[in-house]
């Protein structure tokens, strides 16, 4: 069964890189049916797009965070990751990962989300 | 990219039913008919309710429906049930390989 479920530190101080990985099971992180997106919602607001990274390695992402987001792909862990450099207090959220079949828009399978605080 | 436009809120009661629009632009939302919704409980992962305006994933109760005129999405619950209070949030496609959400609609079951 296609399961995610998402890791990483829940404290990152400011001007830091916040690193978070996503693990994949049930299906190879390389299958070109599938694309893998990240996803965040802070507190008291609503869900906000990071990015997405497809199987060949392709990726997009949010043009409000592009110039501090990266994704990539471990293909020996079977998982893929986000890293989001020079945060402030305005990155503290609870950050998904999901999948989208590809050529697909919209999301069918979401983890269970991790909460980041980011403070000193 | 900005945000889609919910309402913050709606409420009704069990048997009722209720409305919740999403207003985008005509470069996102209006452009494309690749409109899904989102159903949120606390400390859960948002759940699939409907995807390309007005499917249903395999299974969902078709007490969930979607329509779209316009620059404008709406999702319909008929039949509200307890446990249909919750978070609901919308998603377009916006071009250029780029999704947007909605801000949010909390739903209260009176």
């Amino acid at each position: 069964q296609l399961q995610l479920q998402e890791s990483g530190p829940g404290l990152v101080r400011p001007s830091e890189t916040l690193s978070l990985t996503c693990a994949v099971s049930g299906v190879s992180v390389t299958s070109y049916t599938h694309h893998w997106d990240w996803i965040r919602q802070p507190p008291g607001t609503g869900l906000e797009w990071i990015g997405s990274i497809y199987y060949s390695g392709s990726t997009y992402y949010n043009p409000s965070l592009q110039s501090r987001v990266t994704m990539s792909v471990d293909t020996s862990k079977n998982d893929f990751s986000l890293n989001l450099s020079s945060v402030t207090a305005a990155d503290t959220a609870v950050y998904y990962c999901a999948r989208r079949v590809a050529g697909d828009w919209y999301f069918g399978l979401w983890g269970r989300g991790t909460l980041v605080t980011v403070s000193s | 990219q900005s945000a889609l436009t919910q309402p913050a809120s709606v409420s009704g009661s069990p048997g009722q039913s209720i409305t919740i629009s999403c207003t985008g632009t005509s470069s996102d939302l209006g452009s494309y008919n690749l409109v899904s919704w989102y159903q949120h409980h606390p400390d859960k992962a948002p759940k699939l309710l409907i995807y390309e305006v007005t499917k249903r994933p395999s299974g969902l109760s078709d007490r969930f429906s979607g329509s779209k005129s316009g620059n404008t999405a709406s999702l319909t619950i008929s039949g509200l049930q307890a446990e249909d209070e919750a978070d609901y949030y919308c998603c377009s496609y916006a071009g250029s390989s780029s999704l947007v959400f909605g801000g949010g609609t909390k739903l209260t079951v009176l």
